[in-house]
């Protein structure tokens, strides 16, 4: 079955230290992949999204993530954090077979300590 | 600058009340979607339409059901509300295949 995890519910770090935001995907078919940023009482915001190509893509935010399929990750990564990151932030997968439907991951909430 | 709108924030219902929730794009989007989403459970897609008056079922869709009569708006219909259906709804469009999609800002229902 198609799956996505994201097995850190909370993470905190202290504001200017590296951030890595962990997600893996279980999919038969070739992927592609999103993270979404959502703040408090907010939608869901796209930060970055991978098709094919360069397996490091850059998003908004001084967000980047690296699609590593041998390991089926695409783990998200912010090298300086700053307050206004504190959010919740979601890894999607689909694929052209799947139609238009995106798996969601269950979600990390990002807690920044001043 | 694209916009996906949802016509309320907070809704406070009671059972057994028939609910609707509209989202509204002005994109131009051939497909929308409704999502709710639960703690720990992330989104999970209750219906999406490719287009005007067609739709298919997501992966919860029992107790929900939904319209699709203009292209830009895409309806989320509560028969008859139930306490398990307090929950956060999110409606998103995209223009195609493999595309982002667009988020409204998502109605906090609360079924007393």
């Amino acid at each position: 079955a198609q799956s996505v995890t994201q097995p850190d519910i909370h993470i905190t770090v202290s504001e200017g230290a590296s951030l890595e935001l962990r997600c893996n995907y279980s999919y038969g078919a070739t992927p592609y992949l999103f993270w979404y940023v959502q703040s408090p009482g907010q939608g869901l915001q796209l930060l970055l999204k991978y098709f094919s190509g360069d397996t490091l893509v850059q998003g908004i935010k001084g967000f980047e993530a690296e699609f590593k399929r041998s390991q089926s990750s695409f783990n998200l990564r912010k090298p300086s954090v700053h307050w206004s990151d504190a959010a919740e932030y979601f890894c999607a997968v689909g694929s052209m077979d799947s139609s238009y439907k995106l798996i969601f991951g269950s979600g990390t909430r990002l807690l920044v300590r001043p | 600058d694209v916009k996906v709108t949802q016509s309320s924030r907070y809704l406070v219902k009671r059972t057994g009340e028939k609910v609707f929730l509209e989202c509204v794009q002005d994109m131009d989007h051939e497909n929308m979607f409704w999502y709710r989403q639960d703690p720990g459970l992330g989104l999970r897609l209750i219906y999406f339409s490719y287009d005007v008056k067609m739709k298919e079922k997501g992966d919860i869709p029992e107790g929900y059901s939904v319209s699709r009569e203009k292209k830009e708006r895409f309806s989320l219909i509560l028969e008859s509300a139930s306490t398990n259906q307090t929950s956060m709804y999110l409606c998103a469009s995209t223009y195609g295949l493999a595309e982002e999609q667009f988020f409204g800002p998502g109605t906090r229902l609360t079924v007393l």
